[in-house]
């Protein structure tokens, strides 16, 4: 079965340093893996995703994050915070013939002035 | 650019009562998903939808809930008779396959409280 682990509930930044959201799945097959992110009051917009294409994963507003086998990792990271990213940000893999979406927990980031 | 929408964006009902969620996914996709998430809980899958009928479910969408594509348009989730456990933020989604890369483009959510 498939699974995905967020490993902070709450992360919280500075303006202008780097984000790290981390992401660790379990699957018995080549996952599909997908970074999500809602904003208050707002649809759950895709940041970016990982389908067995190049590992490291370029999205929108500056997210990438990295496929790592090795390690069952696809960890969301950013290099310089801005405060318009403060959000929940959620961890995704796709079941195993497609369809279904599973949810990790979800992370909210926080980012202080 | 292209979005779904759902509608009401709250509903507020008393336990046993029938409630509509209302989606309007977008116009040229053909896979139609429900999900909810249960106030700090995970966002959990309920149904998919293709072709008119149900693709997948999971063991939450049982004979209360039901799923209807009305019209071309809309796409809709049904709760027969609501529970106090039903209150959640109810998600719907749409993609144009259902391959494992697809993306799934959702709405903003309708959130429902059951009194």
């Amino acid at each position: 079965a498939q699974s995905v682990t967020q490993l902070d509930s709450h992360v919280s930044v500075s303006e202008g340093t780097p984000v790290l959201l981390r992401c660790n799945y379990s699957s018995s097959y080549s996952p599909s893996l997908f970074w999500y992110v809602q904003h208050p009051n707002k649809g759950l917009q895709l940041l970016l995703k990982y389908t067995s294409a190049a590992t490291l994963v370029k999205g929108i507003n500056g997210f990438e994050a990295e496929f790592k086998k090795s390690e069952t990792s696809f960890h969301l990271t950013k290099p310089s915070a801005h405060m318009s990213d403060a959000a929940e940000y959620f961890c995704v893999v796709s079941g195993w013939q497609g369809g279904k979406l599973i949810f990790g927990q979800g992370t909210e980031l926080s980012v202080k002035p | 650019e292209p979005e779904v929408t759902q509608t009401p964006s709250h509903q507020v009902t008393q336990m046993g009562q029938e409630v509509i969620l209302r989606c309007v996914p977008i116009s040229n996709h053909l896979y139609f998903y429900w999900y909810r998430q249960i106030l700090g809980q995970k966002v959990e899958f309920l149904v998919s939808f293709y072709n008119n009928e149900i693709s997948e479910k999971s063991e939450i969408f049982d004979d209360q809930f039901s799923v209807e594509r009305p019209d071309g348009s809309n796409f809709t989730l049904k709760i027969r008779s609501t529970k106090l456990e039903d209150s959640a933020m109810y998600f719907c989604a749409s993609s144009g396959n259902r391959d494992s890369g697809e993306t799934q483009y959702f709405g903003p959510g309708t959130r429902l409280l059951v009194l």
